[in-house]
């Protein structure tokens, strides 16, 4: 169990262009989670999945953003046309839920996304 | 909606101390679970504690205990014995009962710990 990967670390991109991050779960882990977290702030919900349906989204989650999780075990976020508001860093959490309220989060160590 | 806020936004203790870190919330549910989660210089969320609204009993893991006051909406975490691994970002977090892990985290308080 090498706990949740989160790919690239660090991305920097100029405005207006395009950027993917990856998020690979803990192995297993049915939900996954996608949070933004901005400078000097906790993070935010953005979306989350249950194997491979999207469940729900955060109105913080404008039409430039797409999370995708397409069998159900490693989850893309997609960002087009970058805006300099989109700076943040993005945190991917995985966790196993079987029928009880006890879900436990694994975070991973976030990508850095600075738009110049 | 659900708000969290954390007031202290940097403390300091010295190694083997103990330091308490506040934390405030606002809900109109009766049923949910509050969280301390703690973030190294690594990034990585680490979850510290969690509470059950509807445990009364405060709780402890090791060296990490909070104080639940229900009626008060406020949630602090002690930290006992404080070691320099210790010193992280720490974020209080709410979730409402009966939903997806959607936390709601305050701003955080910075804590140092000092020889």
């Amino acid at each position: 169990d090498t706990g949740v990967s989160q790919d690239p670390r660090h991305k920097i991109t100029k405005r207006g262009q395009n950027v993917t991050f990856r998020c690979d779960p803990i192995s297993e882990h049915n939900r996954l989670y996608w949070y933004r977290q901005t400078l000097g702030q906790g993070p935010e919900f953005l979306t989350y999945f249950q194997n491979e349906a999207q469940l729900e989204k955060s109105r913080l989650l404008s039409d430039r953003f797409s999370a995708e999780r397409p069998k159900g075990s490693f989850s893309t976020l997609e960002i087009q046309r970058t805006e300099q508001g989109d700076s943040a860093m993005y945190l991917c959490a995985s966790s196993l839920v079987s029928g009880t309220a006890n879900e436990k989060l694994f975070f991973g160590s976030g990508t850095q996304l600075s738009v110049l | 909606a659900q708000t969290v806020t954390q007031s202290q936004p940097e403390m300091s203790v010295q190694e083997a101390e103990t330091v308490t870190l506040s934390c405030t919330y606002d809900t109109s549910e009766n049923n949910y679970y509050l969280f301390w989660y703690k973030q190294p210089p690594s990034r990585q969320m680490i979850l510290v504690i969690r509470q059950e609204a509807y445990k009364q009993q405060n709780a402890t893991e090791n060296r990490f205990s909070v104080n639940f006051q229900k009626a008060a909406k406020s949630f602090s975490l002690k930290i006992s014995d404080s070691q320099l691994g210790d010193t992280a970002m720490y974020f209080c977090a709410f979730r409402g009962a009966g939903t997806a892990s959607k936390l709601t985290f305050g701003t955080g308080t910075r804590l140092q710990v000092t020889l």
